[in-house]
């Protein structure tokens, strides 16, 4: 079971650069997010998408691009990548059955921007 | 703007002993989530509490849900060491559950010494 797959899982960027972290989930799953873990904070919310061609900003966008063309796949863009930006990213994917919102992650990509 | 509070943020303790981490939030919400995360790893589900009152055990671990209180604790018995990792309490950002992402507490790391 492959579940939430998410590439490349290290990367280093020098600042200005732009790039796109893949992620895939084959469980036909509705919901997808992004979130970036930085220490000490916990987990945060970039962006999320409720289906396909439908997506909507979280609580930390700015600096980012999602888009959703297919219910599979949810690529996260970076623009110009800044030194702020090195983070973990964890891609998530959920179903909403009963309201229950249980998020499936991917294993993260490593992010360093210098 | 939904808030996550989780106390301690660091733990250290002894095998054997019992502890309690606990989790307030703001707002009101009736859904509850905890992950647990090992060091370099993505985040695995622990529990979902539904409803006020909600009970649920996995081996030394116990999860409650106080939803008057915005309370939440995850309880370990007799500690092993194989339960040190970071735990994660979430609540879904959309009373009654939705697809909009989950709102973190910045996660406990708990280290258990033999």
């Amino acid at each position: 079971n492959a579940g939430v797959t998410q590439t490349p899982k290290f990367q280093v960027l020098k600042t200005g650069q732009s790039m796109t972290l893949q992620c895939a989930q084959d469980m036909n799953h509705e919901y997808m997010s992004w979130y970036r873990q930085d220490p000490g904070m916990g987990l945060r919310l970039i962006h999320y998408s409720v289906g396909a061609g439908i997506t909507d900003q979280g609580e930390v966008p700015n600096g980012y691009n999602v888009s959703r063309s297919t219910t599979e796949d949810f690529p996260l863009r970076l623009l110009s990548a800044a030194p702020s930006q090195t983070s973990v990213y964890f891609c998530a994917s959920s179903t909403v059955g009963g309201g229950v919102n249980i998020q499936y992650f991917g294993a993260g990509t490593r992010l360093s921007v210098l | 703007e939904l808030k996550v509070e989780q106390n301690p943020l660091f733990l250290s303790m002894q095998e054997g002993k019992n502890y309690t981490i606990y989790c307030n939030y703001s707002t009101t919400s009736d859904r509850l989530y905890w992950y647990r995360q090992d060091p370099g790893k993505s985040l695995e589900s622990l529990f979902v509490l539904l409803s006020n009152g909600a009970v649920k055990q996995e081996g030394r671990l116990m999860a409650s849900l106080d939803t008057k209180a915005r309370l939440s604790t995850l309880h370990i018995t007799a500690a092993v060491h194989d339960l040190s990792a970071t735990y994660f309490c979430a609540v879904d950002k959309t009373w009654g559950g939705g697809a909009d992402g989950l709102t973190f507490g910045k996660g406990t790391h708990l280290i258990i010494q033999p």
